[in-house]
């Protein structure tokens, strides 16, 4: 059982729908994060949850909602999105928000049409 | 702002052969830590190597060893004995030491390995 999970592993969506991506770690880590991995470009760090609370929002666009009910648990709720959004979006978590030491899991490949 | 490159966009190396992957970064920091992560096909992205720049003496981890030079900002990922299965992306990162820091990625460099 891999430590970070993510699901769906892809997801094609056209530009009006609202779907969520999911990822659950089984580590017991404090901190959790959604990265944006676009081609050719670094990661893009877009949120950062702490204890269930979000330390940081990197200026991402309000059609990307995250919501972390548990430290366990992290959504990334999606509405109405462009096709500029489409993208490996990646989970991660570390025993606390240093950021040291990341477990990243598998990611969802979003395509937006 | 710290930046990371890596320029080179592909390598290629035979197997049981060894290749260097290049980065560089840019900081005004004197104390700071660098990292390589690995991402095979299945795009889980995992820790290969970790400096902190305060210890002059070079991470190793198995095959994988860096290069590191402070003064010239340069941080080289070298892979010994190249396995089929170190083709991958390998990306570049940057921390500084404050506690809310966050990593700093390169754009990767995508690696392959002959047969």
């Amino acid at each position: 059982e891999t430590g970070v999970t993510q699901t769906p592993r892809h997801l094609v969506m056209g530009m009006t729908n609202k779907k969520s991506l999911k990822c659950e770690q089984h580590l017991g880590h404090n901190a959790m994060y959604w990265y944006k991995q676009s081609a050719k470009k670094p990661l893009e760090l877009m949120f950062v949850y702490s204890l269930e609370e979000r330390v940081e929002n990197n200026s991402v666009p309000s059609r990307f909602s995250p919501e972390c009910p548990n430290s366990s648990h992290l959504f990334l709720h999606l509405h109405t999105l462009q096709p500029e959004d489409s993208a490996l979006y990646l989970c991660a978590s570390t025993r606390d928000r240093t950021h040291e030491k990341l477990f990243f899991g598998s990611g969802t490949q979003l395509s937006v049409l | 702002a710290q930046t990371v490159t890596q320029s080179q966009p592909e390598m290629s190396v035979q197997e049981a052969e060894t290749v260097t992957l290049s980065c560089t970064y840019d900081t005004s920091e004197s104390d700071y830590y660098l990292f390589w992560y690995k991402q095979p096909p299945s795009r889980q992205m995992i820790l290969v190597i970790r400096q902190e720049a305060y210890k002059q003496q070079n991470a190793t981890e198995n095959r994988f060893s860096v290069n590191f030079q402070k003064a010239a900002k340069s941080f080289s990922l070298k892979i010994s004995d190249s396995q089929l299965g170190d083709a991958a992306m390998y990306f570049c990162a940057y921390r500084s030491t404050g506690a809310n820091s966050k990593l700093t990625f390169g754009k990767g460099i995508t690696l392959s390995v002959r047969p």
